[in-house]
């Protein structure tokens, strides 16, 4: 089974700008979470999405926002990028058994996002 | 609400000696419980879990958690730490009666295995 796959590794943006990431989840799986992590803060919970609907949201501001396609695939947009929103995103491929909440989740690389 | 923490940092010990990377939660229902590790400049790898069943769960490379309810405890081990084993290790916990259906990460535990 291919694993996780998180575009583009890398990113280098200055403020103000947007920037959308893309993560491809493990074949069969129809959930996806999306986390932030920094060195200081950790990893934060931004959303997860189930068969293209948002399931749930983390405390972050408007500015960040995802979306599902119908072939499990996931993106987020950042706009109006601030220095903070420097970290590494983390995408998960969320293994859901049937008539249960999520079970394990698996990681992709990460997107490491620098703003400048 | 549910929460997780990770009394360490750091945690250092000798390669060859036996290690264990606390974990402490609190959730209103039954708890899922997770480990991860994750390695300079790659993701999360899953170690393990507890869903339910025996206290003592094995996962990879030789790492196992025991889950004490009475102590809402989840600690890490493994008898023999290889210099490998260096790496960042988080905790997760699912209340899977919440109406939070988050996962939430402990802080993270930096490990040092000495050679």
């Amino acid at each position: 089974k291919a694993g996780v796959t998180q575009t583009p590794r890398y990113l280098i943006k200055t403020r103000g700008q947007q920037v959308t990431l893309s993560c491809s989840p493990i074949s069969g799986h129809r959930s996806v979470s999306w986390y932030q992590q920094t060195p200081g803060q950790g990893l934060q919970f931004l959303f997860e999405y189930f068969s293209e609907t948002q399931r749930n949201k983390g405390n972050f501001p408007g500015r960040f926002s995802g979306r599902q396609f119908s072939n499990s695939r996931s993106e987020m947009n950042v706009s109006t990028l601030e220095l903070g929103d420097s970290a590494l995103y983390l995408c998960a491929s969320n293994e859901r058994l049937s008539g249960s909440r999520t079970d394990t989740q698996y990681f992709g690389p990460g997107t490491r996002l620098t703003v400048l | 609400a549910q929460s997780v923490a990770q009394p360490e940092d750091q945690v250092n010990v000798a390669e060859g000696n036996p290690l264990t990377v606390k974990c402490t939660y609190s959730v209103s229902g039954n708890p899922y419980l997770f480990w991860y590790v994750q390695y300079p400049n790659r993701g999360l790898q899953f170690l393990l879990k507890y869903i339910t069943g025996d206290n003592l769960v094995k996962g990879s490379y030789g790492f196992e958690a025991e889950f004490n309810k009475s102590q809402t405890s989840f600690h890490l081990k493994k008898p023999s730490a290889l210099v490998s084993d260096s790496a960042l290790y988080f905790c997760a916990v699912r209340d899977i009666r919440g109406r939070d259906d988050k996962i939430i990460f402990g802080k993270g535990t930096r490990l040092h295995i000495l050679p």
